[in-house]
């Protein structure tokens, strides 16, 4: 079955360092990838999505590329602040996803901590 | 403002007690679903619904029910909470299929002692 796996948590980084959380999938076919992020206290927020290979994702200044090859989409920041500090998610939705209920298949998340 | 509640936000309560999940979505989405997280298992899928009376199991529905009479409520319910249902509960619907995109609740943090 489908399956994500993220870099181990937690990870701590001190303000305007780079930042990467690394993500590999296994799906069948072709899947759609997401980061998601869970701010303190709140659900989850859709941070970015692709759709196919070789597609890159980008807001709030983070990116992640869809690489098929390597089946990973790597989150990246060149720059954090302490506001960033959240639990990252990594997910999937398989092509078949919309006759299996629209899963979603998470990563176990990654807490990110940002120091001044 | 578009959003997904889920009440209440945080429970305490003992085994055997039935208790009831609310969640509402004001964005006239078809699709809800609800997950439960659990430290090192990121978010796994409990039940969802595709519309008004359509319910399906997701990957770990045992000890949860659910119903969807009206488009915007999907409350979920546990008949006789057991320990291991301590977790922490989102609610997410999502509109036009090709968006991909999910709209969670704030989360509910229940405690079954």
């Amino acid at each position: 079955g489908d399956s994500v796996t993220q870099m181990e948590g937690p990870v701590t980084l001190s303000e305007e360092a780079f930042l990467t959380i690394n993500c590999t999938y296994t799906a069948t076919g072709y899947p759609s990838l997401f980061w998601y992020v869970q701010y303190p206290g709140e659900g989850l927020q859709l941070l970015l999505k692709a759709t196919k290979a070789d597609d890159k994702g980008s807001n709030k200044g983070f990116e992640a590329t869809y690489r098929k090859e390597t089946t990973s989409f790597h989150l990246e920041k060149g720059s954090v602040q302490v506001s960033d500090s959240a639990v990252y998610f990594c997910a999937l939705k398989g092509p078949l996803a919309e006759t299996s209920g629209s899963r979603l298949t998470f990563g176990e998340g990654t807490q990110l901590t940002v120091n001044p | 403002e578009a959003q997904v509640t889920q009440n209440p936000r945080y429970l305490i309560t003992v085994t055997g007690k039935k208790l009831t999940v609310t969640c509402s979505q004001n964005m006239n989405h078809e699709y809800m679903s609800w997950y439960r997280q659990d430290p090192g298992l990121g978010l796994r899928q409990i039940y969802y619904s595709m519309n008004v009376e359509v319910t399906d199991k997701g990957d770990v529905p045992e000890g949860y029910k659910v119903s969807r009479k009206e488009k915007r409520n999907f409350p979920l319910i546990l008949e006789s909470p057991s320990p291991n249902q301590t977790s922490l509960y989102f609610c997410a619907s999502r509109g036009d299929p090709l968006t991909d995109t999910q709209y969670f609740g704030p989360g509910t943090r229940l405690t079954v002692l």
